[in-house]
């Protein structure tokens, strides 16, 4: 079966560090999307694309950065982790607007904590 | 700059119960889609029904239906017949290019 994952899970990082988090579909999606997730403000999106070498700011998307060099892969980094980076990150894919069942499907979490 | 609004920060129905939950959007574009998406204390972002904009006919999935109000930019959730396992943050997303949710509603089904 398709599926996305997360890696890793859980993270602890120290302040200043750069981090990267992983995200691997296996939908052939050309879209991805990373999110944070913050109690009070729901999921707000960081950064998407929309196919290889296509990268997308979004709402919250200083201090973080990501690069797609395949469908499937849409790997985030935070240059220089800060304390107001901690937070659960979400990847998601789906197939391109205006396409039959346009939903986004979602990794399970990475619950990143820097200290 | 699309925007989602759920105004209804915490929600608790006894099982069994009828509960509605609210979302509105602002948008300028015509053709668009909305969904809810449910997650449980599992943190797995689950789909619970989607609705397409040019679609007048209201979504339904089992227990769960949409009452969607396209002039007024509304979107509500109805869920019948309550159950424990409802309980949940409920998430309500626009979608024309990107994605964007809401800041969420968070349901208690009691027993």
């Amino acid at each position: 079966d398709a599926e996305i994952t997360q890696s890793p899970r859980h993270k602890i990082t120290e302040t200043g560090r750069q981090v990267t988090l992983a995200c691997h579909q296996t939908w052939n999606h050309n879209n991805m999307f990373w999110y944070r997730q913050d109690l009070g403000h729901g999921l707000r999106l960081i950064h998407y694309s929309y196919g290889v070498h296509d990268t997308n700011k979004g709402e919250v998307s200083d201090g973080y950065s990501v690069s797609r060099s395949n469908t499937e892969d849409l790997p985030l980094t935070l240059e220089s982790a800060a304390s107001s980076q901690t937070s659960v990150y979400f990847c998601a894919s789906s197939l391109e607007a205006g396409a039959i069942g346009t939903e986004a499907f979602f990794g399970q979490g990475t619950r990143l904590t820097v200290v | 700059a699309q925007t989602v609004t759920q105004s209804q920060p915490e929600m608790s129905v006894q099982e069994a119960e009828t509960v509605t939950l609210s979302c509105t959007y602002d948008t300028s574009e015509n053709n668009y889609y909305l969904f809810w998406y449910k997650q449980p204390p599992s943190r797995q972002m689950i789909l619970v029904i989607r609705q397409e904009a040019y679609k007048q006919q209201n979504a339904t999935e089992n227990r769960f239906s949409v009452n969607f109000q396209k002039a007024a930019k509304s979107f509500s959730l109805k869920i019948s017949d309550s159950q424990l396992g409802d309980t949940a943050m409920y998430f309500c997303a626009f979608r024309d290019d990107k994605i964007i949710f809401g800041k969420g509603t968070r349901l208690h089904i009691l027993p």
